[in-house]
């Protein structure tokens, strides 16, 4: 069974760097047959895609937040990575990592962080 | 505002039958599938329909979608209590490249 959890501070200062990790288990983030995507949702709203990125590096980013996004993956420890820069109010949202499959639908999702931007 | 285009409510009575609207362009539902997610009250949204009209495996089959054109459309049939949720639709968007969502509809169970 494919498992997914997110770690990271769940209070960030505005325009400090939010980074969040999310470990899977269960399967390998080198596999050819999935990808893997970082989605959020502020609190009683919608999903928004933030970006997702293949095992060989590759990636795309949702054009609104692409100026502040980097996702990364460590093969050596089955992790992605998340980091938002120079967040502000409008970043506060629960993050999720979820894997995406070549039908393009995410059918593991991780149980979610919620990140406060803050003073 | 989200791309796709869902009622912000639904509801019905227990045994009913309830269908959730999905409206998007030719960049997104009319070139490619739709799913549907479904979100219970404090946790994470979970697969509910793929490529349109697919079950994963463990969805009961009262939970059916179809799609014309650039709208998708899910249906409940036999609605029960524990269908009470956020239900949102999404798909990919050869313009972005990247998945776009609805803004997902809050399904009330009477």
């Amino acid at each position: 069974q494919v498992q997914l959890q997110e770690a990271g501070p769940g209070l960030v200062k505005p325009s400090e760097t939010l980074s969040l990790t999310c470990t899977v288990s269960g399967g390998s983030v080198s596999s050819v047959s999935y990808f893997w995507t970082w989605i959020r949702q502020p609190p009683g709203k919608g999903l928004e895609w933030i970006g997702y990125i293949f095992n060989n590096g590759n990636h795309n980013y949702n054009p609104s937040l692409k100026s502040r996004v980097t996702i990364s993956v460590d093969t050596s420890k089955n992790q992605l990575s998340l980091n938002l820069t120079s967040v502000t109010a409008a970043d506060t949202a629960i993050y999720y990592c979820a894997r995406v499959r070549v039908t393009r639908d995410f059918d593991y999702w991780g149980q979610g962080t919620l990140v406060a931007v803050s003073s | 505002q989200s791309v796709l285009t869902q009622p912000p409510s639904a509801s019905g009575t227990p045994g009913q039958r309830v269908t959730i609207s999905c409206s998007g362009s030719i960049s997104n539902i009319g070139s490619n599938t739709a799913n549907w997610y479904q979100q219970l009250p404090g946790t994470a949204p979970k697969l509910l329909i793929y490529s349109t009209n697919q079950r994963p495996s463990g969805v009961p089959a009262r939970f059916s979608a179809s799609k014309s054109g650039t709208s998708a459309s899910l249906a409940i049939i036999g609605l029960q209590s524990e269908d009470e949720a956020d239900y949102y639709c999404a798909a990919w968007d050869d313009s972005l490249n990247g998945p776009v969502f609805g803004g997902g509809t809050k399904l009330t169970v009477l």
